[in-house]
């Protein structure tokens, strides 16, 4: 089975545009998870999608947003781009009647 | 809210050495996760522990968790270059789905040959 797939790999943006990240599943996963990783404040959860429903939601504001299409696959945007908002971003798949999640390869945002 | 520490935060050992990684939590754990990263790459699912004294082993590497499920440690015996990475372990919360992990901030292992 082919894994956890994320495009672009590497991507650079400057303040105040917006960006759209990839990620397709593991196939026959359902739910599709986001993370954001910076050096700061390590591996933090940004939300969960299943059935393409949002199903849960980490401690992010409002710019972050995702959605998943009936094929599973999901992308995540983020609006109005801050320094801040530099990070490697994780795509992570979980299903097939297993409670371990499989993560991507990442997309490294750099925000200039 | 759940919070997990883990223990050293870095590490450097000589090829051939034993080596122990913890990790801590404020809560009980219910799904306790361990993964390897290579620098600024996606993490590699190494083992999952559910249950109180529970333990697993892959190769060289070996997982525990407490009876108390409040604490993990990982094993590594003698190590190798290939071991080299940031060491992870994440909490998948009670009854929930395991789509939403919290993390430690990870240990950086390196092996000198």
């Amino acid at each position: 089975k082919a894994g956890v797939t994320q495009t672009p790999r590497y991507l650079i943006k400057t303040r105040g545009q917006q960006v759209t990240l990839s990620c397709s599943p593991i196939s026959g996963h359902r739910s599709v998870s986001w993370y954001q990783q910076t050096p700061g404040q390590g591996l933090q959860f940004l939300f969960e999608y299943f059935s393409e429903t949002q199903r849960n939601k980490g401690n992010f504001p409002g710019r972050f947003s995702g959605r998943q299409f009936s094929n599973s696959r999901s992308e995540m945007n983020v609006s109005t781009l801050e320094l801040g908002d530099s990070a490697l971003y994780l795509c992570a798949s979980l299903g097939g009647g297993s409670d371990t999640q499989y993560f991507g390869p990442g997309t490294r945002l750099t925000v200039l | 809210s759940q919070e997990l520490e883990q223990s050293p935060q870095s590490l450097i050992v000589q090829e051939g050495k034993n080596l122990t990684i913890n990790c801590t939590s404020s809560k009980t754990l219910y799904g306790l996760y361990w993964y390897k990263q290579k620098y600024g790459e996606g993490l590699i699912f190494l083992m999952m522990l559910q249950k109180g004294g529970e333990e697993k082993s892959h190769e060289k590497i070996t997982a525990k968790l407490d009876e108390k499920k409040q604490q993990s440690s990982l094993h590594i015996t003698a190590s190798q270059p290939s071991h080299a990475g940031i060491y992870l372990c994440g909490a998948g919360p009670y009854g929930g789905s395991q789509g939403n992990l919290i993390f430690g901030k990870g240990t950086k292992l390196s092996v000198k040959p």
